[in-house]
């Protein structure tokens, strides 16, 4: 099936850039999605892109996609301890059974004083 | 305001016993999604419906058990057949098929199950 990878964790230096990287197979992606989970609550929907978008940026946060390489990032610009969460990329594609989509396993951002 | 709301925050379960997690949404979604969360395993499937009546299994539906009477409700039942409850579940909605790709999925707070 389908699959989208990102590392597990990744710690930055407060008010330094975060860059949360992310691989995904499925060559038909219509729309690619990060998610934000803080502790002991449920996933916010932080930004999405369409396929057919390079970049899309919004306030601090900064998407990129690479379609070719199937690689999605995010970057988090002035990264601050309120940005500390874990970090899901997803994905959507009509190929998808009955329109699913398809989470990685998240990335936890630990930021460091 | 419109969202989705789990309940209970905590639930504890004594082993042998069922117990049932609330899911409700006034979205006017038509789709909701079920959620087991472990650490370092990301989200995985339980269970999924697009439709009142109908429902279908997720990657580890075993033990588990839902229904879908209302489009605003979808609970569901841990059994005593499952057998490492532990975890944190999460309920999701979408809108109808065409739409949820663009808006992806809302999610309420989740529930912390424990089996003590």
């Amino acid at each position: 099936g389908e699959d989208v990878e990102q590392s597990l964790f990744l710690s930055v230096r407060e008010g330094d850039s975060s860059v949360i990287n992310c691989t995904y197979t499925d060559s038909s992606s219509t729309y690619l999605y990060w998610y934000k989970q803080e502790p002991g609550a449920g996933l916010q929907l932080l930004t999405y892109i369409f396929s057919n978008m390079d970049m899309k940026q919004d306030q601090r946060l900064t998407v990129l996609l690479n379609k070719k390489d199937k690689h999605l990032s995010l970057r988090i610009a002035d990264t601050q301890t309120g940005d500390s969460a874990i970090y899901f990329c997803a994905e959507s594609s009509p190929m998808n059974r009955d329109d699913k989509i398809i989470f990685g396993k998240g990335t936890r951002l630990h930021i460091l004083p | 305001d419109g969202g989705i709301t789990q309940s209970p925050k905590y639930l504890f379960r004594k082993e042998g016993q069922n117990v049932t997690l609330s899911c409700e949404q006034n979205l006017n979604h038509d789709a909701m999604y079920w959620y087991r969360q472990d650490p370092g395993q990301g989200l995985r499937l339980i269970y999924y419906s697009q439709i009142v009546n109908d429902f279908q299994k997720g990657d580890i539906a075993e033990g588990y058990s839902v229904s879908r009477e209302k489009k605003e409700s979808f609970p569901l039942t841990v059994t005593s057949a499952q057998k490492n409850p532990t975890a944190f579940y999460l309920c999701a909605s979408s809108p109808d098929r065409g739409t949820s790709l663009r808006y992806g999925y809302t999610f309420g707070s989740g529930t912390r199950l424990t089996v003590v």
